[in-house]
């Protein structure tokens, strides 16, 4: 079974609004999570590192005051497109590592379609 | 940042040919995977070669890891139609967890 836990899985809004994205670690503390955008027939790019209790870190070239990231408990990180728009139209899909004897496994979570209309 | 270039962009066969799929990256590492995503899915893990390892295997897949040449490649052998996907190459920055992933190879294999 999934061990990283996305929802919602698929999410249409209008243009200017917001849409939050969460990404849950079921059964296991993550105190770092990863998010990644993806447009079809591309690659991933990873967009920032969610860091539980403390700010994220953001790759060059995306916008922080636009892709809000949250990690406020150890097993959900939320990311906020806000003000979407038709571009930001993707597949959105987190990662955490695991723990313990699972320390280098990274799970990923099944991914979460926007379009912006 | 995307560091890792995949070769070829696409990929077409017929059932029960091998299949081969190049990646090369950019910077030193502690491991390298391979992840295999169907259209519009998640993504699966196939294998995880670690930087002081040369081949490895799983099933009918090969994994090859060249650090000097900083590349790796990923041989599908007797392939299905159900090897049908998109596959990844993904590489760790060195003491991090962040994955940075390769350009991808469309495999589309005919039945």
């Amino acid at each position: 079974g999934a061990v990283v836990s996305q929802h919602p899985s698929w999410v249409i809004c209008k243009s200017g609004t917001s849409v939050k994205i969460e990404c849950r670690s079921l059964d296991f503390q993550a105190t770092t999570m990863f998010w990644y955008r993806q447009f079809p027939k591309q690659s991933l790019m990873l967009m920032a590192t969610s860091n539980e209790g403390s700010k994220a870190t953001y790759e060059q070239g995306v916008e922080k005051d636009k892709f809000l990231i949250n990690h406020a408990s150890l097993t959900l990180s939320t990311l906020t497109v806000t003000s979407a728009h038709p571009e930001d139209s993707s597949f959105y899909i987190c990662s955490a590592p695991g723990q313990g004897i699972w320390r280098n496994t990274i799970y990923f979570g099944e991914g979460s379609w926007l379009t912006v209309v | 940042s995307q560091q890792g270039e995949e070769d070829p962009q696409a990929l077409s066969i017929q059932e029960g040919e091998n299949a081969t799929m190049n990646c090369s990256y950019k910077t030193s590492i502690n491991n390298l995977q391979w992840y295999r995503q169907n259209s519009g899915r998640g993504l699966v893990h196939l294998i995880l070669i670690r930087s002081n390892e040369r081949e490895k295997h799983s099933g009918r897949l090969r994994v090859t890891l060249d650090t000097s040449k900083k590349s790796s490649s990923l041989l599908i052998t007797a392939s299905r139609a159900a090897d049908t996907a998109s596959y990844f190459c993904a590489t760790d920055e060195f003491d991090t967890d962040k994955l940075i992933f390769g350009t991808g190879t469309r495999l589309q294999v005919f039945p």
